[in-house]
């Protein structure tokens, strides 16, 4: 059964701090895996995307790593500032059917307090 | 920002009502997706086109239906509301690419939080 978890399920941190979020998914035959933001009462924004060649993206303070054997994402925040506070969910796509199926984690709620 | 649109952001209908949501995106997309989150869960895909004329069902059950008449426009109508239709209705699209491999970006619209009471 495809399926993608991410840990923790929440997260406080104090503003100016760093963190790292983690992914974990069965999604079989893999295509690219992305990482979204979603602020409340939001829809979700890109924040990257990988296929299976990359180890490693930035975007800014947000850096996501994907290790494609073991089937593992993290996505680091560096530097954290109050508007990082939303939901970041992780997202994976499929290659075994036409639509590229995506896969959503429940995502990390995080936390910024000043 | 992404050019895809939602409407209406919030609605609040009682039980038996016919209603529509709204989804329109200007980027040309072929692809549109509408997904249902409720609060602190994962999105469940419930409908998708892939272009004019073409529409599926996704994964999660739904009572609702769905058209594609123009590229830009992808409507979901519930025939009749009910309590349980209560939830985050999203909307989005991409550019697609070739079968089975589309590493194009997803664009989300803001979303329509529906309350049937």
């Amino acid at each position: 059964k495809n399926q993608v978890e991410q840990s923790p399920q929440s997260l406080i941190i104090l503003e100016g701090k760093n963190c790292t979020l983690q992914c974990n998914y069965t999604v079989s035959p893999f295509s690219n895996l992305r990482w979204y933001k979603q602020d409340t009462g939001r829809g979700p924004v890109s924040l990257t995307i990988m296929t299976f060649s990359e180890n490693t993206k930035s975007n800014g303070r947000y850096t996501a790593t994907l290790d494609a054997d073991t089937k593992q994402s993290s996505l680091h925040i560096t530097a954290s500032q109050l508007s990082d506070s939303a939901s970041y969910i992780c997202v994976v796509s499929d290659r075994g059917s036409t639509l590229g199926r995506l896969y959503f984690g429940r995502g990390t709620q995080l936390t910024v307090w000043p | 920002e992404a050019d895809i649109y939602q409407t209406p952001r919030y609605l609040v209908i009682g039980t038996g009502k016919k209603i529509t949501l709204e989804c329109s995106q200007t980027m040309g997309h072929d692809k549109m997706y509408w997904y249902q989150q409720d609060p602190g869960m994962e999105l469940h895909l419930i409908h998708y086109s892939y272009g004019v004329n073409s529409t599926e069902k996704g994964d999660l059950s739904s009572e609702s239906t769905v058209s594609r008449i123009r590229t830009e426009h992808f409507p979901l109508t519930l025939e009749s509301a009910r309590p349980s239709h209560t939830s985050q209705y999203l909307c989005a699209s991409s550019a697609g690419g070739n079968k089975g491999t589309d590493n194009t970006e997803a664009f989300f619209g803001q979303g329509t939080r529906l309350t049937v009471v």
